[in-house]
């Protein structure tokens, strides 16, 4: 069963820090991965998707990354601002079709 | 553009109640899901529907029914409410089952007494 790992579940940084968000997952065959933010009592929003056959997916201050054979997605956030305090979810579309998320790092962008 | 809306927003209910959490898509989606969210436990699917006419249970499908009433329309019904229901519901949905970005509704935060 593919399992999805988000490492840390909580960080904080001072505001203009860049921010590096690590998602692992145990199973390669996928079919693609997703990048979400939550805010509190709130849906979540998709921020980027990368399907199996990339390596990464830019937009504004956002980019991430994928080794499908490691196991391993990153996303960076430049320039972090107060606004981007929520919490990040990464979410993986395995072979049998089937989303599986991991739980999630609250981050906290200090003014 | 609305995108997926869920109603009610909030319910509480007590044990052996029944209710419908009705979702809508204006995408033209083809696939959509119901998922729960509970502290510690992450986000877990419920039910999904991979396209119109077809429902398949997810993780926790135990407790719950769906009917995709259209290509817009997908119901989560509860026939007697537990406890253990207790949560906050959402609904997505997406172009297809396995490549296409995933869109959620705002969710329905449910509470049984």
């Amino acid at each position: 069963k593919q399992e999805v790992t988000q490492i840390p579940a909580a960080l904080s940084v001072p505001e203009g820090e860049n921010l590096v968000l690590n998602c692992s997952f145990t199973d390669s065959a996928i079919y693609n991965l997703q990048w979400f933010r939550q805010d509190p009592g709130k849906g979540l929003t998709s921020l980027l998707l990368i399907q199996s056959s990339q390596r990464e997916q830019t937009s504004g201050r956002l980019n991430a990354s994928l080794d499908k054979s490691s196991g391993r997605s990153t996303l960076y956030i430049a320039a972090s601002q107060p606004g981007d305090s929520a919490t990040y979810l990464c979410a993986v579309t395995d072979s049998w079709g089937k989303l599986q998320f991991g739980a999630g790092t609250q981050v906290v962008v200090t003014p | 553009n609305a995108g997926v809306t869920q109603t009610p927003k909030f319910q509480v209910l007590k044990t052996g109640q029944s209710m419908t959490l009705q979702c809508a898509q204006d995408m033209n989606h083809n696939s959509m899901y119901w998922y729960r969210q509970d502290p510690g436990m992450g986000l877990r699917l419920i039910y999904y529907s991979a396209s119109e006419g077809t429902t398949d249970k997810g993780e926790v499908p135990n407790g719950y029914n769906v009917s995709r009433l259209n290509k817009r329309e997908f119901s989560l019904r509860l026939e007697s409410a537990a406890p253990s229901q207790t949560s906050v519901y959402f609904c997505a949905s997406s172009e297809d089952s396995n490549t296409g970005e995933l869109f959620f509704g705002e969710g329905s935060r449910l509470t049984v007494l």
